[in-house]
């Protein structure tokens, strides 16, 4: 099993849909846990923490399940903005820092 | 306050050459950690450095190498340049080793002809 693995997508949908992006994580001993937003060419951005109960930043909802070792990404009422790579990155105790999922592409369509 | 940044942002080499990659960190942050991110891939650790020291490392070979200098500042190298060298170098700062939040710089693409 991958350290972190998310569902690469794309994720086409109209705007002001809801999505969702789940990412599993292999390591039951993780503590730090964020999702971050990368545009095309661009440098990945910090979109959220993700806390233990759970956390909302406006339209995002961020939560972690770890009984079943994932984390999620609620996004509601979808803008043309939203259209990104969405990165869950997740601390693997006693190895690296950080490490990133491989992403999972969003597009936004009017 | 001055975000991290990258330079140079652009790099063209050949085989078998040498790079040096240079990263200034975020105001306030003592931790500089370096990934190499292949297209459509999510960054790669290759390593972290904090107090001038090498703290951890992924899964690089020894043609990567690096430095921090005790202004945070952090550089790095790679040798013997591959094709497969070719990709987006980041760095990122944080305020500590400990799995804060990392901020990235703009990245410099390298490519290996």
């Amino acid at each position: 099993r991958k350290e972190v693995e998310q569902d690469p997508g794309p994720f086409n949908v109209p705007e002001g849909a809801t999505v969702a992006f789940n990412c599993t994580y292999s390591n039951s001993a993780s503590q730090s846990f964020f999702w971050y937003r990368q545009d095309c060419r661009k440098e990945p951005k910090l979109l959220m923490s993700v806390y233990s109960s759970g956390n909302e930043d406006g339209r995002f909802t961020a939560q972690l399940n770890r009984a079943s070792q994932y984390i999620s990404l609620l996004i509601r009422d979808s803008k043309l903005s939203d259209s990104a790579t969405y990165l869950c990155v997740v601390n693997i105790p006693g190895n690296t820092p950080l490490v990133f999922g491989k992403g999972t592409r969003l597009s936004v369509i009017a | 306050d001055a975000g991290v940044t990258q330079s140079p942002t652009h790099l063209i080499k050949t085989r078998g050459q040498q790079v040096t990659l240079r990263c200034s960190p975020k105001s306030g942050h003592d931790t500089v950690s370096w990934y190499q991110q292949a297209l459509g891939q999510g960054p790669q650790f290759i390593f972290q450095y904090y107090e001038e020291e090498e703290r951890q490392r992924g899964n690089f070979p020894d043609r990567f190498s690096g430095h921090q200098y005790p202004n945070y500042s952090s550089e790095l190298n790679v040798n013997a340049l591959l094709l497969g060298d070719s990709a987006l170098y980041l760095c990122a700062s944080s305020r500590d080793f400990n799995n804060s939040p990392l901020h990235f710089g703009n990245g410099t693409r390298l490519t290996v002809t």
